[in-house]
């Protein structure tokens, strides 16, 4: 079964500091890996994903995040904080392709973050 | 562009209520998804469809039926509401050939008291 940790419900930076957001996931098979941002009161955004291609993978907004098998982990980070950037953001694991997929996507707890002026 | 397309947005129940949640979806795709968010607990599947008129429990179905008569529509109903299904809903669709992005709509908000 796949499932998916973010550490850290609520993370707090000052604007123009490092931005780092935590993902572990756990995978039987080779795992495709997304982050989406969630704005309030809106539906959720993909800002970068993970498909077996190049293991640092670049998204909008100034955001990236790095695949590292061996650590079962996909961390977001941008190196600037924006106060645009607060938002509540989620990692998300799905199968790879193959028959058979569903292609459902099974969500982290979510992360809060907060950009301080 | 319209997209994703869910509704109502809002809409609150009396314990023991039914109702329906619509979702459209304009791009053609074959798989929909329900997800229900709440505090703290990220988005978690309701039910699912990989076609038109198929339909399958995900990880909370319970209290939920769905129905996939149409490719482009997916509906969440809930026969008889409780306090416990008060969320956000989210659909989701995606097509069958690609990495698996999920394209979401804007939610519904159900309140039940």
């Amino acid at each position: 079964a796949q499932s998916v940790t973010q550490l850290g419900s609520h993370v707090s930076v000052s604007e123009g500091a490092l931005v780092l957001l935590r993902c572990n996931y756990s995978s039987s098979v080779p795992p495709y890996l997304f982050w989406y941002v969630q704005y309030p009161n809106q539906g959720l955004q993909l800002l970068l994903k993970y498909t077996s291609a190049a293991t640092l993978v670049k998204g909008i907004n100034g955001f990236e995040a790095e695949f590292k098998k061996s650590e079962t982990s996909f961390h977001l980070t941008k190196p600037s904080a924006h106060m645009s950037d607060a938002a509540e953001y989620f990692c998300a694991v799905s199968e790879s392709g193959g028959s058979g997929n569903t292609g459902k996507l099974i969500f982290g707890q979510g992360t809060t973050l907060q950009v301080k002026p | 562009n319209a997209g994703v397309t869910q509704t109502p947005k809002f809409r609150v129940l009396k314990t023991g209520q039914s109702m329906t949640l619509l979702c459209a979806q304009d791009m053609n795709h074959e798989y929909m998804y329900w997800y229900r968010q709440d505090p703290g607990m990220g988005l978690r599947l309701i039910h699912y469809s990989v076609g038109e008129g198929t339909t399958a429990k995900g990880e909370v179905p319970d209290g939920y039926n769905v129905s996939r008569l149409k490719k482009q529509n997916f509906l969440l109903g809930l026969e008889s509401a409780a306090p416990s299904q008060t969320s956000v809903y989210f659909c989701a669709s995606r097509f069958v050939r690609n990495t698996g992005e999920l394209f979401f709509g804007e939610g519904s908000r159900l309140t039940v008291l």
